[in-house]
């Protein structure tokens, strides 16, 4: 079975710093993939970056980068300038399709708040 | 609008009645995806569509659930006999069999049993 961990259940960072959210997982397939999602209060779930298992380089999108540390498990998202925008709940989710299976597992996220 | 939309956006229903969904995928997607999220959660995979066919049911999707995607394009969940514990946000996904796998959400339509 996949699991999805999210240790912070809030964080605060200041605008226009980097602030960098965990998320370690747990599964026994070889293949796999991990995301990011971004909840506003609007409640809509927004992607923000992909890793696979298999990838080399560690994934970059914008002001969003993922430290895939595959060995210990962890995915954490790294978010560069922070701005008062970036104030959200913050989902890692992990597909795990070796299995046939495309469910995503969410862990239980992190709260950001971003001060000005 | 060229998004996953859901409705209704909000649902206010007395135990005991019948309650229906709608989803509406993005047009050249071919899977659907129904997640339930309670409050303090990540969303929960309940079941998921490659076109017409449910090829995948949670456990979480009791017997009082049912989902459908008739010509495979958008999708219905209906929950019979709701209960309190049935409340909570339902998000709809949907996505391309090729690529990464990433989901596109709609809103979500939360449901509140009283």
């Amino acid at each position: 079975a996949q699991k999805i961990t999210q240790t912070q259940p809030g964080m605060f960072v200041q605008e226009k710093e980097a602030v960098t959210l965990d998320c370690t997982y747990d599964t026994s397939d070889p293949s796999y993939g991990l995301f990011w999602y971004k909840q506003p209060s609007s409640g809509e779930m927004i992607f923000l970056i992909y890793q696979g298992s298999y990838d080399q380089q560690n994934a970059t999108e914008g002001r969003y980068s993922l430290n895939f540390q595959k060995a210990r498990k962890s995915a954490n998202l790294v978010i560069s300038a922070s701005q008062l925008g970036d104030s959200a709940m913050y989902f890692c989710a992990m597909e795990s399709s070796g299995a046939g299976s495309y469910q995503l597992t969410f862990g239980k996220g992190t709260k950001l708040s971003v001060i000005p | 609008d060229t998004g996953v939309s859901q409705d209704p956006r909000h649902k206010i229903t007395k135990r005991g009645q019948n309650v229906t969904f709608r989803c509406d995928p993005i047009s050249e997607h071919n899977r659907l995806y129904w997640y339930r999220q309670t409050l303090g959660q990540g969303p929960e995979f309940l079941t998921y569509f490659q076109n017409e066919a449910q090829l995948e049911k949670s456990r979480l999707l009791s017997d009082r659930f049912s989902a459908e995607r008739p010509k495979g394009s958008f999708s219905t969940l209906e929950i019979q006999r709701t209960e309190q514990g049935d409340s909570a946000m339902y998000l709809c996904a949907s996505s391309l069999v090729e690529g990464t796998g990433e989901l596109f959400f709609g809103e979500g339509s939360r449901l509140t049993v009283l």
